[in-house]
């Protein structure tokens, strides 16, 4: 188990700019989401996967973002045109487990990545 | 809509003081609990969770949960706790069967020497 991977670390760019994060999950793990955080608040959610289906995107969530993951392995999250609200933490999180592998839905929980910090100037 | 609230946002205590930290959910259906830690410096992990059965549940370093249905809540407890246990805390919840995950805002808990 090497951890969810988020690259990268922090990310500084100009107003208009387009971004993208990449996020590796647990490889094991079926499941993949992403967050976002700002200062004083809880995760909130934007999208999540299972294997290469998006299933789930957030109302909220602005046609400037968008999500993928091609492959069911490691997903990318890009924000077009950015805007100073944009800035925040972006978490990746992955649970579950790959198909044919014994588990029970009670043993899922999320395992978090360090983020993408990003300051849009 | 699926909502989380922890209408503490920060506490302060001293060591070896208990702790309850409150948490409220607004869902339609069966639910599943959570509550998550973040100590300085480190990702989010899960402390404890709730699926069904005993409605109290232990989680680790001593922590402890309850699930009240009437009440729509799921407060997190410690009976004394400890420097180390200085971190913000999210309450979390899902609808059974699904895996879209909703978190609270968060408590910051600061644990004084």
């Amino acid at each position: 188990d090497t951890g969810v991977s988020q690259d990268p670390r922090h990310k500084i760019t100009k107003r208009g700019q387009n971004v993208t994060f990449r996020c590796d999950p647990i490889s094991e793990h079926n499941r993949l989401y992403w967050y976002r955080q700002t200062l004083g608040q809880g995760p909130e959610f934007l999208t999540y996967f299972q294997n290469e289906a998006q299933l789930e995107k957030s109302r909220l969530l602005s046609d400037r973002f968008s999500a993928e993951r091609p492959k069911g392995s490691f997903s990318t999250l890009e924000i077009q045109r950015t805007e100073q609200g944009d800035s925040a933490m972006y978490l990746c999180a992955s649970s579950g487990w790959k198909q044919g592998a014994p588990v029970k839905s009670t043993n899922e929980k999320l395992f978090f990545g360090s983020g993408t910090q990003l300051s849009v100037l | 809509a699926q909502s989380v609230s922890q209408h503490n946002h920060h506490v302060i205590l001293s060591e070896a003081a208990s702790l309850e930290l409150g948490c409220n959910y607004s869902y339609g259906g069966t639910v599943n609990l959570f509550w998550y830690v973040q100590y300085p410096g480190q990702h989010l992990q899960l402390l404890l969770k709730y699926f069904s059965g005993d409605p109290l549940v232990k989680g680790i370093k001593g922590f402890e949960a309850e699930f009240i249905k009437s009440k729509f809540s799921f407060n997190l407890r410690k009976p004394s706790v400890q420097w180390s246990d200085t971190a913000e805390y999210f309450c979390a919840a899902s609808n059974s069967g699904t895996y879209k995950y909703i978190f609270g805002t968060g408590t910051r808990l600061k644990v004084l020497a």
